[in-house]
């Protein structure tokens, strides 16, 4: 059974500084990757999205990376802002039946 | 694009009344699914329909859950009768292809008292 875990569940970082989110799964027959963002009360945005073919992809100031064969992947977000604080979800999809599991989030909070 | 529609918005409702919850997925979508965010569990998949068929209802908690995709525009999760610990966000989703970006709409608060 796919698990997905994501560590540390909280953090609190100054603005501007870099920082990284991680995302470990215990089985590495996945057909993609999404970290989604989201904010109190409201619905998941999807940030990025890895193929598993793929190592890396980056929107802005948000890189994600993949290993699957270790099942880790990282979303790094540089010069961080206020406006960045959110949870941040990592989902992997399984090869074959494109069931999206879901990790239980990162609650990020940057300090002005 | 208006993205994907959820109604109610909030629902408080007392235990064993029937619940229904409505989504309209973006226009040309053809995978829509149905999920549950708990503070305890998460993000639960409950029911992933794709061309508007059933493909998976394992997640769906028992019997009292039941979820229809007349068409391609329009899809319900009807709880009867609700409980307690139902009180959840329901979230529906959809993707123009299975494992696809997958697009949210904002829940359905459900508050079962």
């Amino acid at each position: 059974k796919q698990e997905v875990t994501q560590i540390p569940a909280a953090l609190s970082v100054p603005e501007g500084e870099n920082l990284v989110l991680n995302c470990s799964f215990t089985d590495s027959a996945i057909y993609n990757l999404q970290w989604f963002r989201q904010d109190p009360g409201k619905g998941l945005t999807s940030l990025l999205l890895i193929q598993s073919s793929q190592r890396e992809q980056t929107s802005g100031r948000l890189n994600a990376s993949l290993d699957k064969s270790s099942g880790r992947s990282t979303l790094y977000i540089a010069a961080s802002q206020p406006g960045d604080s959110a949870t941040y979800l990592c989902a992997v999809t399984l090869s074959g039946t494109y069931k999206y599991i879901f990790g239980t989030g990162t609650r990020l909070k940057v300090l002005a | 694009d208006a993205g994907v529609i959820q109604s109610p918005r909030h629902e408080v409702t007392e235990m064993g009344q029937e619940v229904t919850l409505r989504c309209k997925p973006i226009s040309g979508h053809n995978s829509l699914f149905w999920y549950r965010q708990t503070m305890m569990r998460g993000l639960e998949l409950l029911i992933y329909f794709n061309n508007n068929v059933p493909i998976d209802d394992s997640g769906m908690p028992e019997d009292r859950f039941s979820a229809k995709m007349p068409n391609a525009s329009f899809s319900t999760l009807k709880i009867q009768p609700s409980e307690p610990r139902d009180s959840a966000v329901y979230f529906c989703a959809s993707s123009f292809v299975a494992g696809n970006t997958i697009y949210f709409g904002e829940g359905s608060w459900l508050t079962v008292v």
